[in-house]
């Protein structure tokens, strides 16, 4: 059970800001949202988390609703090396080792 | 380069062979996993190793066996295995798998090994 929900797919154009949004309606105070990436036949990669506060780092931006429900990946100027499947997993900090992931949102950055 | 490496990159054996995929990390990390991922399904968490110790095994068949001799390596032995394992199989590292800390929490993936079961 992954507890989030996503669109399976999704497209974005060259240099445009992508957003990729997650439902996590069921989410606990203390369990946070962390993004990964994976590109095709390679590992996951780490993104970026979050608990409350809206994060940045040099990948993307991770915008989290004030109830917590919900949360949006950004990636401010997407390229063509950013297409890839998108996990948005919830966790509790110190659960062990639990990474739950769904079926991820398909991301397609065209030209 | 993630600093976790995997090999071999592919591997294609028969159901009676024995072999073993092998996981390195360069990163201090204490605690290191194993994950499944079969085509067109999401990534299944095998075994969870923290200190060299297991900590989690989610109903994995005895035909898989994991070993971790320090906290840098880390194995998968293979024998007798069916055409349905064949997968990606990704391992992954963090700082500690407990930690009061979400970024200790955070796992590092090598690049994976393609297995092929004939």
């Amino acid at each position: 059970d992954a507890k989030t929900t996503q669109p399976p797919s999704m497209d974005c154009a060259e240099g445009r800001a992508a957003n990729l949004p997650c439902n996590h309606s069921t989410i606990s105070g203390n369990e946070y949202v962390y993004w990964y990436r994976q590109i095709h036949s390679q590992g996951p990669q780490y993104i970026i988390h979050g608990l409350k506060n809206n994060e940045t780092n040099e990948m993307a931006s991770l915008i989290i609703t004030e109830d917590r429900k919900s949360s949006t990946l950004i990636l401010p100027h997407a390229t063509l090396r950013d297409t890839a499947v998108y996990y948005c997993i919830v966790r509790i900090y110190n659960q062990g080792g639990k990474l739950i992931f769904g079926q991820g949102t398909e991301l397609s950055v065209k030209p | 380069e993630t600093g976790v490496t995997q090999t071999p990159r592919h591997l294609v054996m028969g159901m009676t062979n024995k072999k073993s995929l092998k996981c390195e990390q360069h990163l201090g990390h204490n605690a290191m996993y194993w994950y499944k991922q079969s085509a067109k399904k999401p990534l299944e968490l095998m075994f969870v190793y923290s200190l060299e110790e297991r900590v989690e095994n989610n109903s994995v068949p005895s035909r898989f066996s994991p070993e971790c001799p320090n906290s840098s390596h880390l194995f998968l032995h293979l024998h007798t295995l069916q055409p349905e394992d064949s997968a990606l199989y990704l391992c992954a590292s963090s700082q500690d798998s407990r930690g009061r800390s979400s970024a200790k929490n955070i796992q590092y993936f090598g690049a994976g090994t393609r297995l092929s079961v004939l």
